[in-house]
């Protein structure tokens, strides 16, 4: 069984730094994609970026409200992937969820049941 | 960036049918955006209901299916129940990304 689990939310003042984790079981973690989608308070969901594999390179791509502001990396000997969230500001007010997409079955995306993420003064 | 377009909110009666749309402000939709939907209840995580415009996940209720239709990916509901009314949320891939639809309120009444 695929499961997400996000951990790391905080409440972070305007210009601070967080990051935040998900940890990946039931699946071969280096052959999934890994993304990060967010939710703010009574709002939609947000694509905000993408890790691809290691044969792929780990690339990454990123919405362009968050791109040079935020940062995914991935760890695939700890089945995890990273948000570095740098320069927050309050409208970075979420949930975030990660997301993966099983490349070799061509299957997504699991979901994870997301972290909350302040931005405050 | 690309606009991903849903009908904000629709009404459908139990046990009738209703099709959800998705658009693309660069064109039509094809296979090669690769049309997810979800679905989100209150206070819930979303779930993904159809990955690839037509594939379903082993817990998708057999009443939804996905499709391309004129031109936009579409999500259509067979039988409602009262457990449908929910957020819809469609998601197109691009070149550079992804990006969801403003989603789709669905009452069941």
């Amino acid at each position: 069984e695929v499961q997400l689990v996000e951990s790391g939310g905080d409440l972070v003042k305007p210009g601070g730094s967080l990051r935040l984790s998900c940890a990946a079981s039931g699946f071969t973690f280096s052959n999934a994609w890994m993304s990060w989608v967010r939710q703010a308070p009574g709002k939609g969901l947000e694509w905000i970026g993408r890790i691809m594999t290691k044969t792929e390179h780990g690339t990454t791509h990123y919405a362009a409200p968050v791109k040079g502001r935020f940062t995914i990396s991935r760890d695939d000997s700890k089945n995890t992937v990273y948000l570095q969230m740098n320069s927050l500001k309050t409208e970075d007010t979420a949930m975030y969820y990660c997301t993966s997409y099983i490349v070799a079955t061509k299957r997504g995306d699991y979901w994870g049941q997301g972290s909350l993420v302040t931005v405050s003064a | 960036q690309a606009v991903v377009t849903q009908e904000p909110s629709l009404t459908v009666s139990p046990g009738g049918t209703v099709t959800l749309t998705c658009g693309s402000s660069t064109g039509a939709v094809t296979s090669g955006h690769y049309p997810y939907w979800f679905q989100q209840k209150p206070g819930q995580a979303p779930t993904t209901l159809i990955y690839d415009t037509t594939n379903k996940h082993s817990w998708t209720p057999a009443r939804f299916s996905g499709s391309l239709l004129g031109g936009k990916a579409a999500l259509t509901l067979s039988g409602a129940q009262p457990e449908d009314e929910a957020e819809y949320y469609c998601l197109l891939s691009y070149r550079d990304g992804r990006v969801f639809g403003g989603g789709t309120e669905l009452t069941v009444l």
